[in-house]
């Protein structure tokens, strides 16, 4: 199975912050990357998929990019319903596997 | 709408079986995998499996395989989850989830969740 590590785990920031998650596999996944946004007793909401495309309805404030093993979501100003949990996820091969989660807290 | 409707919150005893439902609506059912993720409490995401609705084919994750059953009714656009001996170590919230395109393993959408309790 391929790993994903996500850092940090936790952060804690304020509203208008930009901010930055990483995640890394631990093969090369090719652009097969997903980011998911949860918030506490809800289900996860597709952020992106293909590493960078934006989700229909997605703000644009989410971006994301990377390659190989290395991929980055960027909130590019952070606002009060963006505080939440956010998972990457692999879909490159089966079984698809999700990152530990960072949680973004307010500060 | 594209939606997946999961059945209601079950509290069971250890050793207990239990089938929990997915039904879709708003697309054609027969045309994506469904699949089902794990939620421990306070815990990440963990992918259990997937059932090709239109054959019943099933994938399973090593680690889920043989302790649950994955199916589905293509007649009714429902798909299921089920265990025939639960242990406490179940008690999770399980979500089923679609693929956004066919033959793709990212999710959306999901179902709203169906909390599991196993306790004594």
């Amino acid at each position: 199975d391929i790993q994903m590590t996500q850092s940090p785990s936790s952060l804690s920031a304020s509203v208008g912050d930009r901010v930055t998650i990483t995640c890394r596999a631990s093969q090369g996944v090719s652009n097969s990357l997903a980011w998911y946004q949860q918030k506490p007793g809800k289900a996860p909401k597709l952020l992106l998929y293909a590493a960078s495309r934006l989700e229909s309805g997605v703000p644009s404030t989410f971006s994301g990019s990377g390659s190989g093993t290395d991929y980055t979501l960027t909130i590019s100003s952070l606002q009060p319903e963006d505080f939440a949990t956010y998972y990457c996820q692999q879909y490159y091969s089966t079984p698809p596997t999700f990152g530990q989660g960072t949680k973004v807290e307010i500060k | 709408e594209v939606q997946l409707v999961q059945s209601g919150a079950e509290v069971k005893k250890p050793g207990e079986s239990l089938r929990i439902s997915c039904k879709g609506s708003g697309y054609s059912f027969t045309s994506y995998w469904i699949s089902w993720v794990r939620q421990m409490p306070g815990k990440g995401l963990e992918w259990m499996g997937r059932i090709d609705p239109s054959d019943s084919y099933t994938n399973y994750s090593p680690s889920f395989q043989g302790h649950v059953t994955i199916s589905a009714d293509k007649s009714i656009s429902t798909a299921y989850l089920q265990w025939s001996s639960l242990k406490a170590s179940d008690t999770a919230m399980y979500y089923c989830a679609r693929p956004g395109v066919p033959g793709y393993n990212w999710f959306d959408p999901w179902g709203q969740g169906t909390l599991v309790t196993v306790s004594s």
